[in-house]
């Protein structure tokens, strides 16, 4: 079955880039969309991106600005870049699968998250 | 943008007993588009339900999802100890594309 493996340092210094990836196993990375998506410890979650192998990536716009994502078929993963950080970007970052039609738009597989703390 | 807001924020019940959790979206969302999370401490979300009333892939029947439009809800007819966790809704569709509401925690009383 399809699994998601994050990988990226646990511990980012303000103003720097955070940097994930998202290793897909099991399954093609091709035949669906892939989101990453963070929680703050003891807070609810913040969908960060949405991409596909084909065209552009689609963001939050309250991200926008700092977000990279990018996706490399040859090596299964896709990767997030967020720049500018500052403690306000500590959180648990998740990789997650999307949903195929006919309904899709819900994440059905995810990663089991990695930690990323932002301090000096 | 569209707000999803759960209620309620934390809910206290035996093991046994039904749940009932609501989501309310500030505006109308599309049915097919509109799901339900589990996390518990230390793990991952977990699909429950999609498309507002399909169970996901080895959820137990116990799960239920209904609603439309603006007014959605996640039933657990009989509470079993391992569902005590929080429970998030989600929708796609308006600006931010993906939104999830604040999650309602569903404690043993």
């Amino acid at each position: 079955q399809v699994q998601l493996q994050e990988s990226g340092p646990g511990l980012v210094k303000p103003s720097e880039t955070l940097s994930l990836t998202c290793v897909v196993s099991g399954g093609s990375i091709s035949s669906h969309y892939w989101s990453w998506i963070r929680q703050p410890a003891g807070k609810g979650l913040e969908w960060i991106g949405r991409i596909y192998s084909i065209g552009s990536p689609t963001y939050n716009s309250s991200l926008k600005s700092r977000i990279t994502m990018s996706l490399d078929t040859s090596k299964n993963q896709f990767s997030l870049k967020l720049n500018s950080v500052t403690a306000a970007d500590t959180a648990v970052y998740y990789c997650a699968r999307l949903r195929d039609r006919p309904t899709p738009w819900a994440f059905d597989i995810w990663g089991q998250g990695t930690v990323v703390t932002v301090s000096s | 943008d569209i707000v999803l807001t759960q209620s309620p924020g934390t809910l206290s019940l035996s093991p046994g007993e039904r749940a009932t959790l609501s989501c309310r979206a500030s505006q109308t969302v599309t049915t097919s588009y509109f799901s339900w999370y589990q996390q518990k401490p230390g793990q991952a979300p977990r699909l429950l339900i999609y498309g507002a009333s399909s169970r996901a892939a080895g959820i137990p029947d116990r799960f239920s999802g209904s609603g439309s439009g603006t007014d959605f809800t996640l039933t657990i007819s009989r509470l079993e100890p391992e569902d005590f966790a929080v429970y998030y809704c989600q929708q796609f569709g308006s600006s931010p594309m993906f939104s999830f509401g604040q999650g309602t925690k569903l404690e043993i009383k």
